[in-house]
């Protein structure tokens, strides 16, 4: 089993549309959870931070769910520019090392 | 406020020639990670270093592989006698000391592209 999953999609939703992922990890060390999103054959860049008590970053809400161990994503009013590649990293408690998913990819269609 | 910044952005070599990347971090940083993106994979890390520390290493190839961080300049990760399968984007992260942001953020370099002929 991968330390960190997430279904590559693709994910095609239509603009204005409300879209969900979801990432498993399987360390219940894990400590710290992030998304990111990274563009084609751009880096990544820290979408957001995922706090226990879940938080809200305008149009995007992370929350995380430490008994199921998974983290979720939320996108409401998408815009063509959110077309991306979106990816959950988790850090475990004691190392500083950043474990990676595969990765989501999302279109948002006109 | 420059973010991290790394170089060369691409870089060809034939097999058996030697690989060096440089990664400066963000103003302020003084941890810095390399991770290795195969392409359409996900980003696997490699090392993660402090000034003139190896601190994590676990995801080095035990050949051909070495990273440094020195006092003065920026970090490097060196790839001796390349061959084709190391061709990858490699980017290089950054964060500031423990504790100095609530959660520990990295933050990306621009990667370099590697090419093995």
């Amino acid at each position: 089993r991968k330390e960190v999953e997430q279904d590559p999609g693709p994910f095609n939703v239509p603009e204005g549309a409300t879209v969900a992922f979801n990432c498993t990890y399987s360390n219940s060390a894990s400590q710290s959870f992030f998304w990111y999103r990274q563009d084609c054959r751009k880096e990544p860049k820290l979408l957001m931070s995922v706090y226990s008590s879940g938080n809200e970053d305008g149009r995007f809400t992370a929350q995380l769910n430490r008994a199921s161990q998974y983290i979720s994503l939320l996108i409401r009013d998408s815009k063509l520019s959110d077309s991306a590649t979106y990816l959950c990293a988790v850090n475990w408690r004691g190392a500083q090392k950043l474990v990676f998913g595969q990765g989501t990819r999302l279109t948002i269609n006109p | 406020n420059a973010g991290v910044m790394q170089n060369p952005r691409h870089l060809v070599r034939r097999r058996g020639q030697e690989a060096r990347l440089r990664c400066s971090p963000m103003k302020g940083h003084s941890h810095v990670y390399w991770y290795r993106q195969l392409p359409e994979e996900g980003l696997k890390f490699m090392v993660y270093l402090q000034k003139e520390n190896i601190i994590d290493e676990s995801g080095m190839p035990k050949e051909r592989f070495s990273a440094e961080f020195p006092k003065e300049g920026p970090s490097i990760l060196r790839i001796q006698q390349v061959v084709r399968g190391d061709s990858a984007a490699y980017f290089c992260a950054s964060s500031p000391a423990m504790g100095a942001i609530p959660n520990n953020e990295q933050f990306f370099g621009p990667g370099t592209r590697l090419t093995v002929l």
